[in-house]
């Protein structure tokens, strides 16, 4: 079985400043992570996603994501966010085999303010 | 079209009352998803088809919900004698071949359902 744990309901940041949203998983087998943000009324978009290779993953909007496997945590972060970054955001799980259905956390809203 | 469109866009309905929920995918994609997302909650997974058939149905909970995709395109999630506890945005999701992670899942904008 895979789960996500969002260690944050809601993250409020002034303008420009840095932000990391938390996110860890379980999983008995090899993972793939995902990052989603959905805007009002939108479905979600994927910001980033981890596969393989390089730990450290870049994403669209400036985000970047790295996993840690020791950790097992997969936390977004972006240097300097915009009041536009405002939206709710989803980490995901998708465990090795099977029919690679997604586990979604229960999300963080990230609340940026001027 | 060219995004995952769903219709209606919201849906107000009775409890016992039957209902219907629409997905048309991106055209071409042969994986489309189904999911549920109640409020301050993350989207839920319900069916997975690939193609005309549900190649993984374990999320739908119980029996009085079905999906169909008749035409391996558009897909209608149906919900017969609703109640109270289905209130939640259907979000629907469609990849261009397979559920492997490596083939991103693009989403529509939901269906809200609200059961009186």
């Amino acid at each position: 079985a895979q789960s996500v744990t969002q260690l944050d309901s809601q993250v409020p940041v002034f303008e420009e400043a840095p932000v990391e949203l938390r996110c860890n998983y379980s999983s008995s087998v090899s993972v793939y992570l995902f990052w989603y943000v959905q805007y009002p009324n939108q479905g979600l978009q994927l910001l980033l996603k981890y596969l393989s290779g390089s730990t450290l993953v870049k994403g669209i909007n400036g985000f970047e994501a790295e996993f840690n496997k020791s950790q097992t945590s997969f936390h977004l972060r972006k240097p300097s966010v915009h009041i536009s970054d405002t939206a709710e955001y989803f980490c995901a799980v998708v465990s090795s085999g099977g029919s690679y259905i997604p586990t979604f956390g229960r999300g963080t809203s990230l609340i940026v303010h001027p | 079209g060219a995004g995952v469109s769903q219709t209606p866009s919201n849906k107000v309905t009775e409890k016992g009352k039957y209902v219907e929920l629409r997905c048309d995918p991106i055209s071409g994609h042969t994986a489309l998803y189904w999911y549920r997302q109640s409020l301050g909650q993350g989207p839920e997974f319900l069916i997975y088809f690939q193609g005309t058939g549900a190649a993984d149905d374990s999320g739908l909970p119980n029996d009085r919900f079905f999906a169909v995709r008749p035409e391996g395109s558009v897909s209608t999630l149906k919900i017969q004698r609703t109640e109270r506890g289905d209130s939640a945005m259907y979000l629907c999701a469609s990849s261009f071949s397979g559920s492997h992670p490596y083939n991103e899942q693009f989403f529509g904008p939901g269906t809200r359902l609200t059961v009186l």
